[in-house]
C-alpha cells in the first residue's frame, strides 16, 4: 500500500493569502511530483524533483514554488493565492530507476478554492 | 516528445458487460512502460495495471487486462464484468523519457449503468 500523504484535503482561502500544500511520503522515493488538475480534466505537471535540493518546473507554467530539503517532504507554496489557482493539486512519488516498472504513487489530493 | 492520446471522452457500459478504453501513444524510446490509473470522484489516483514494452504477454490484474499492440502503438484497457464501482475517470500514462515524469492522456470518463 502506498504511503504518501497530502494535507489539507480541502482548503478554502481568500485572495492574496499565502498557502502551503503539504506532501510527505514514507517510501524513501527519490522522485516526487506535483500535478494540477481541474475537475474531470487532464493532469498537468507543474513541478518535480529527483532528490534533495533538486527541483524542476513542469510543462504547465505555475506561480507556485516547491522545495525539497528532505527526501520525504515536498511542499508546494503559493505566495499570493488568486481565484485562478482554484484546482485540485495531486502529489506523487516514484522510485528512481532505469527501465522497468516505475509506477507513481499518488496522494489523495488537495482541493483548493480561492475566493 | 512522448504523447498519449485517449480519444473517448466518455463511455457507457451496462453492468456485468466488458468495456474497452482506448489509448494510443507516441514514443521514441525503445524500452518503455505504459500505465493505467483510475480516478474516482473522490479525486485520488489509483494505479491499475502496467505493461512493459518488452513484455511478451499482455498484462492482467484481476478484471483488468491490457490489449497491447506494440506495432500499432496502442495499449487499450479492457475491464471485464463491469461493476457500478468502476464508474470513474481512467487515465493512460507513459514516462516522458528515461526517468522523467509520467505524461498522462486526457482521460476517459466511464459510466457503468445498472
Amino acid at each position: 500500500e502506498a504511503d504518501i500523504y497530502q494535507t489539507p484535503r480541502y482548503l478554502v482561502i481568500g485572495t492574496g493569502k499565502k498557502i502551503t500544500l503539504e506532501c510527505s511520503q514514507t517510501m524513501g522515493h527519490d522522485k516526487m511530483y506535483w500535478y494540477q488538475q481541474d475537475p474531470g480534466m487532464e493532469l498537468h505537471l507543474i513541478h518535480y524533483s529527483y532528490g534533495v535540493n533538486s527541483t524542476e518546473k513542469g510543462d504547465l507554467s505555475s506561480e507556485s514554488t516547491v522545495s525539497r530539503i528532505r527526501t520525504e517532504h515536498f511542499p508546494l507554496t503559493l505566495e499570493s493565492a488568486r481565484p485562478s489557482h482554484t484546482s485540485q493539486y495531486l502529489c506523487a512519488s516514484s522510485e528512481l530507476s532505469i527501465g522497468g516498472k516505475r509506477e507513481a504513487f499518488f496522494g489523495q489530493g488537495t482541493r483548493l478554492t480561492v475566493v | 516528445a512522448q504523447k498519449i492520446t485517449q480519444t473517448q471522452p466518455g463511455m457507457f457500459v451496462q453492468e456485468k458487460e466488458a468495456v474497452t478504453l482506448d489509448c494510443t501513444y507516441d514514443t521514441s524510446d525503445q524500452s518503455y512502460g505504459l500505465f493505467w490509473y483510475k480516478q474516482p470522484s473522490s479525486g485520488e489516483m489509483i494505479f491499475l495495471i502496467y505493461q512493459g514494452s518488452y513484455d511478451e504477454q499482455n498484462a492482467t490484474e484481476g478484471r483488468y487486462s491490457l490489449n497491447f499492440q506494440k506495432a500499432r502503438k496502442s495499449a487499450n484497457l479492457v475491464i471485464s464484468a463491469s461493476q457500478l464501482g468502476d464508474s470513474a475517470m481512467y487515465f493512460c500514462a507513459i514516462p516522458a523519457s528515461g526517468n522523467t515524469p509520467l505524461v498522462f492522456g486526457k482521460g476517459t470518463r466511464l459510466s457503468v449503468i445498472a
